[in-house]
């Protein structure tokens, strides 16, 4: 079974303190590796779609790299405007084409 | 191009009433899912359409809970006599296939409360 574990559940930063965000995974075959940030009381935004192990995108502030157990999420001089939650979440090879998600970190920016 | 949209926004309900919700995927996406996401939780998979055909289903849902995909276009979610444990934010999300990894994109989600 697919298991996404992230760590903080959650995370206070002063504006401008860089910071990362970890989502470990346990899947068989990885499709994919998607991260998404959600504002309260709204449906989660797609940031990034990682493939294989050693990829990184980046955003603005925000860089997701992936290995073959974990992605980490950095985000650099966070802005307040950088406050929501962000789900990590995990696709598995094969037939299915379902995610599983983990729990998410909720990050408050303080200015 | 428009994004994933659901309807309605907020469905407030009493106990044993049966709930609808609405979801019209972005144009041309193939794929279709139905998660349900409670406060400090990740959405936690509901079911699964490829076209019109519903593939997957988690063991975890009720026989209360149908959902239907006609045509292949939009989809409907049905909770039959609700009861207070279903009140979440029911999301919606659709993508296109594809042979690389299947990126997901949501909509903005049905709240139901069960009064």
């Amino acid at each position: 079974e697919d298991q996404v574990t992230q760590s903080p559940e959650a995370l206070r930063l002063q504006e401008g303190e860089s910071s990362s965000l970890n989502c470990s995974y346990t899947v068989s075959g990885l499709r994919g590796l998607f991260w998404y940030r959600q504002d309260p009381g709204k449906g989660p935004e797609f940031l990034f779609t990682l493939y294989s192990a050693g990829e990184e995108k980046e955003k603005e502030r925000l860089k997701a790299t992936l290995t073959k157990k974990e992605s980490f999420l950095h985000i650099t001089a966070p802005k307040p405007e950088d406050s929501a939650t962000y789900l990590c979440a995990v696709q598995a090879g094969g037939g299915s084409y379902i995610p599983t998600f983990g729990r998410g970190t909720s990050l408050i920016v303080h200015p | 191009d428009t994004g994933v949209s659901q309807d309605p926004r907020h469905k407030i309900t009493k106990r044993g009433q049966n709930v609808t919700f609405r979801c019209d995927p972005i144009s041309e996406h193939n794929r279709l899912y139905w998660y349900r996401q409670t406060l400090g939780q990740g959405p936690e998979f509901l079911t699964y359409f490829q076209n019109e055909a519903q593939l997957e289903k988690s063991r975890l849902l009720s026989d209360r809970f149908s959902a239907e995909r006609p045509k292949g276009s939009f989809s409907t979610l049905e909770i039959q006599r609700t009861e207070q444990g279903d009140s979440a934010m029911y999301l919606c999300a659709s993508s296109h296939k594809t042979g690389a990894g299947n990126t997901i994109y949501f909509g903005e989600g049905s709240w139901l409360t069960v009064v």
